[in-house]
């Protein structure tokens, strides 16, 4: 079975501070995907990256940053110059990405609070 | 491109009652899949539908039951509801492929049974 940990319940941090949400992964199969979701309070869950278990490359799009690492079983999420904007809940998850194992089993999530 | 719609946004129910929640898919995806969440058990799979069959389904009861027409709008119902089934569902739909292929989700819809 899949499982997703996300140990923390939630940060808080101040405007244009960098921030981290850590995600630890468990699964057996050696293909898999890896997501990150924002959830705004209106509840919405939005799509923010995918990554698939052969590539490990780092990614980096805008002030967001991801950090897969296969060998400790992590995909970490770094938020740089945080914004109020970015105050959401944030949830890491999984998929084997084909046929009866294509959902999505998500970690517990991270309230993220960006204070002015 | 027109996003996952989720109807009604908000509902209160009494318990015993029964519910039917829609879900429109993104023009093109045929895949839709259906999440609760809830405080307690966080984010969880109910089931998903693909070409009006279901393909997968979690460890929910049979109250909950679901169905997808020809033009994969996606149905979920509950029978009999309980306090428990107070909840957010959320929808999602995807293309169906074999790489894992993002989802995109609705806005759910929040389901208060009192």
């Amino acid at each position: 079975a899949q499982k997703v940990t996300q140990a923390q319940t939630e940060i808080s941090v101040v405007e244009k501070e960098d921030v981290t949400l850590d995600c630890v992964y468990e699964t057996r199969d050696t293909t898999y995907y890896l997501f990150w979701y924002k959830q705004p309070p209106s509840g919405e869950l939005v799509f923010l990256i995918r990554r698939n278990s052969f590539d490990e490359q780092n990614e980096i799009s805008g002030r967001y940053s991801w950090n897969f690492q296969k060998s400790t079983s992590s995909f970490n999420f770094t938020i740089t110059a945080s914004q109020v904007v970015d105050s959401a809940v944030y949830f890491c998850a999984l998929s084997l990405g084909s046929g009866s194992a294509r959902q999505l089993t998500f970690g517990s999530g991270t309230q993220l609070t960006v204070l002015p | 491109k027109a996003g996952v719609t989720q109807t009604p946004r908000y509902l209160i129910k009494t318990r015993g009652q029964q519910v039917t929640l829609s879900c429109s898919p993104i023009s093109g995806h045929r895949s839709v899949s259906w999440y609760q969440q809830t405080p307690g058990q966080g984010l969880q799979f109910l089931f998903e539908y693909f070409s009006e069959t279901q393909r997968n389904k979690g460890n929910f009861p049979g109250r909950f039951s679901g169905r997808q027409f020809s033009n994969s709008r996606s149905e979920m119902n509950v029978s009999t509801l309980e306090l428990g089934d107070s909840a957010l569902y959320l929808c999602a739909s995807s293309a169906w492929d074999s790489d894992g292929h993002g989802y995109t989700f609705g806005s759910g819809t929040r389901l208060t049974v009192v």
